[in-house]
């Protein structure tokens, strides 16, 4: 159980472009999913917490306008990274935390490999 | 041996050997702990947690030490095996807080 399915697992893109990443779990629901990003052999960074309903909350130097994030019912968040630049190529991984549980492991998406050319 | 490159340590074990795997972490008030293992390509995998009101706790082969007084956590993986390659990273929560802070990872090598 508790399983996370990320959405595309790599994606190419030109510069400028716009590009959707989903995440979803699939036999839980999550009220709050979380976005990480990470740069080759380094860790992950918290990007942003998606919750359901309401505005994600943004770590500090995360552009909320870059990256749109929506959580739009208790399965699914959307990142967008909108008008990609080659500096945004990097693995973005999305981690959902079931509903009710405080202290409990968070379940990881297998993660998208963006490249922007 | 251990090694610390430009970005992330790495530790190469001879197959059959312990592994241990160390990580300071940086909030006295943490009181959540998890390991993950990530492999190439991969997202995160859950291996164990302790919580701030033990000291050890074991699973299968694998175990995990907390010490409060100088926050270290450590991992200890016993008869490593080539699967067991991977960067493994841990990971703090405190109370009331949703979020997980990482700590930088160590790359795991198994010699076979």
């Amino acid at each position: 159980g508790a399983v996370v399915s990320q959405h595309p697992s790599w994606v190419i893109c030109k510069s400028g472009t716009s590009v959707k990443i989903e995440c979803r779990s699939l036999d839980f629901q999550a009220t709050t999913m979380f976005w990480y990003r990470q740069f080759p052999k380094q860790s992950l960074m918290l990007m942003a917490t998606s919750n359901e309903g309401s505005k994600a909350t943004y770590e500090q130097g995360v552009e909320k306008d870059k990256f749109l994030i929506n959580h739009a019912s208790l399965t699914l968040s959307t990142l967008t990274v909108t008008s990609a630049h080659p500096e945004d190529s990097s693995f973005y991984i999305c981690s959902a935390k079931p509903l009710g549980s405080l202290n409990s492991p968070l379940h990881f998406g297998n993660g998208t490999r963006l490249t922007v050319t | 041996g251990e090694s610390v490159g430009l970005h992330l340590p790495t530790l190469s074990v001879q197959e059959g050997d312990n592994s241990i795997i160390n990580c300071a972490y940086s909030n006295s008030a943490s009181d959540y702990f998890i390991w993950y293992k990530q492999e190439s390509g991969k997202g995160p995998q859950f291996i164990i947690d302790i919580r701030s009101n033990m000291d050890k706790r074991q699973g299968q082969r694998v175990t995990v030490l907390l010490n409060k007084t100088v926050k270290h956590l450590s991992l200890q993986i016993a008869a490593t095996q080539p699967g067991d390659s991977a960067v493994y990273f841990c990971a703090e929560n405190w109370a009331g807080s949703y979020q997980l802070t990482f700590g930088k990872g160590t790359k795991l090598s198994v010699i076979p």
